[in-house]
């Protein structure tokens, strides 16, 4: 079976404080997505990567950076936490160069700014 | 750019009766076209996918949704509602050239007793 873990399910942090996501998938998958959900807005693309130190932009970059050390492991980071970052984090994989591409996706970080 | 909107945030059906939850796209070329499940507290999981092989197509927990290009629409199916089957489903979409996806803002399913 193919699995997508997070390193937190529930996560508690106060603003200003530096947060790490990660996100570990053990399919070999060449690309990872970290995306936000909330009410009303479904989910939005944070950031994604095609490989090991390769990263792009998705739609909703600001405040939020990424890094992509080894192949399963994608971390998302909050460099100064803030309110508006209080949401539900998802992070997914896909494999390269299989159509349509079919992304599994982790259980979910509910994170919290306070 | 593509979208995808959803068509009503909240659909509330009894045990038994029809499940009918509204997809339209816009892209201008033929995309690739999901339905995603989220039971709560899960990440999400894959319904069915559109791959152009066939506009019916059956996904699990009986499930299904038909490609309509004239509408530009990818509406979601299940002749009859089970109690499991209250969750939030997303539709989304993709270019044929593209490992991103485009998410719908999601509708929230109840099922009533």
């Amino acid at each position: 079976d193919v699995k997508v873990t997070q390193s937190s399910r529930y996560l508690v942090k106060r603003t200003g404080e530096k947060v790490f996501l990660e996100c570990v998938q053990d399919m070999d998958h060449e690309n990872m997505f970290w995306y936000r959900q909330d009410p009303g807005l479904g989910l939005r693309l944070i950031y994604f990567s095609y490989d090991v130190k390769m990263k792009e932009k998705g739609d909703i970059p600001e405040g939020y950076s990424v890094s992509r050390e080894k192949k399963e492991r994608f971390s998302l980071i909050l460099e100064s936490a803030s309110t508006n970052q209080t949401s539900m984090y998802l992070c997914a994989s896909t494999e390269s160069e299989v159509y349509p591409p079919e992304q599994y996706f982790g259980p979910g970080t509910r994170l919290t700014v306070t | 750019a593509q979208s995808v909107t959803q068509l009503g945030s909240h659909v509330s059906v009894s045990e038994g009766a029809l499940v009918l939850l509204r997809c339209n796209y816009s892209s201008s070329v033929p995309p690739y076209l999901f339905w995603y499940v989220q039971y709560p507290n899960q990440g999400l999981q894959l319904l069915l996918k559109y791959t152009s092989a066939a506009t019916l197509v059956k996904g699990i927990n009986g499930f299904e949704a038909e490609f309509k290009k004239s509408e530009t629409s990818f509406h979601l199916t299940k002749p009859s509602a089970h109690m499991r089957d209250a969750a939030e489903y997303f539709c989304a979409v993709s270019r044929s050239n593209d490992y991103k996806l485009s998410f719908g803002a999601g509708t929230t399913v109840t099922v009533r007793a």
